[in-house]
């Protein structure tokens, strides 16, 4: 019962440098996100896809890329570190399952970037 | 402005206190509203969800949607030391779950 697995916990950065977050989820979901979490400001949505093959920006998509290759592997890119990036970042997935679903997100346990 | 408004906290009770959490919103076209509870150092995870207006009981949690008003609340009855988390609420327009969320508040149950 893994859920939303991301990889890796905790990274240093300095400025400039380039990384990649995974994020792997096996409840077959079609939906899946990347966001931020920043103290005092909430989740703020960065990349979101609807579907293997497709993503789609959110609210704050600058110096982020994304891709989905696969249904299950959602990744996310820094090309080009900055000081500003430093946060934790959560990936989430849901699926529609019909009228009166929730569209639950399920998230995974995080992932903390520092950039020095 | 943002979309989303929530009560900043923190808040600090005692334990079998009664707690509410607020949240405010000005997107009229929100349908679907949300609890999450996050421990801290976890990913969020889904407490409560309404759909519209209306209330809705689950044990000792109580969530309410005024849609008139663009107000939702979260009540918590005998609150207890593993009820201390941040609670987030969060909103969307339909059920594909591409969701809104407030800033949070960080709740701290004194034994």
């Amino acid at each position: 019962n893994a859920g939303v697995t991301q990889t890796p916990k905790f990274r240093v950065l300095k400025t400039g440098q380039s990384m990649t977050l995974l994020c792997a989820q096996d409840m077959n979901h079609e939906y899946m996100y990347w966001y931020r979490q920043d103290p005092g400001m909430g989740l703020r949505l960065i990349h979101y896809s609807v579907g293997e093959g497709t993503t789609a920006k959110g609210e704050v998509p600058d110096g982020y890329n994304v891709s989905r290759l696969k249904k299950q592997n959602f990744l996310l890119g820094l090309e080009s570190a900055a000081p500003s990036q430093t946060s934790v970042y959560f990936c989430a997935s849901s699926s529609i399952r019909g009228p009166g679903d929730t569209g639950e997100l399920f998230f995974g346990e995080g992932s903390r970037l520092t950039v020095l | 402005q943002k979309e989303v408004e929530q009560d900043p906290g923190p808040l600090s009770v005692p334990e079998g206190a009664i707690v509410s959490l607020n949240c405010t919103y000005s997107n009229s076209a929100f349908q679907y509203f949300m609890w999450y509870r996050q421990y801290s150092r976890k990913g969020p995870e889904l407490l409560m969800y309404t759909y519209s207006s209306g209330n809705k009981e689950d044990g000792r949690f109580t969530a309410q949607v005024d849609k008139s008003s663009k107000y939702i609340s979260l009540f918590i009855r005998d609150s207890q030391p593993s009820d201390s988390a941040t609670y987030l609420c969060a909103m969307s327009v339909n059920n594909a779950g591409k969701s809104t969320f407030g800033d949070g508040t960080t709740l701290t149950v004194k034994p």
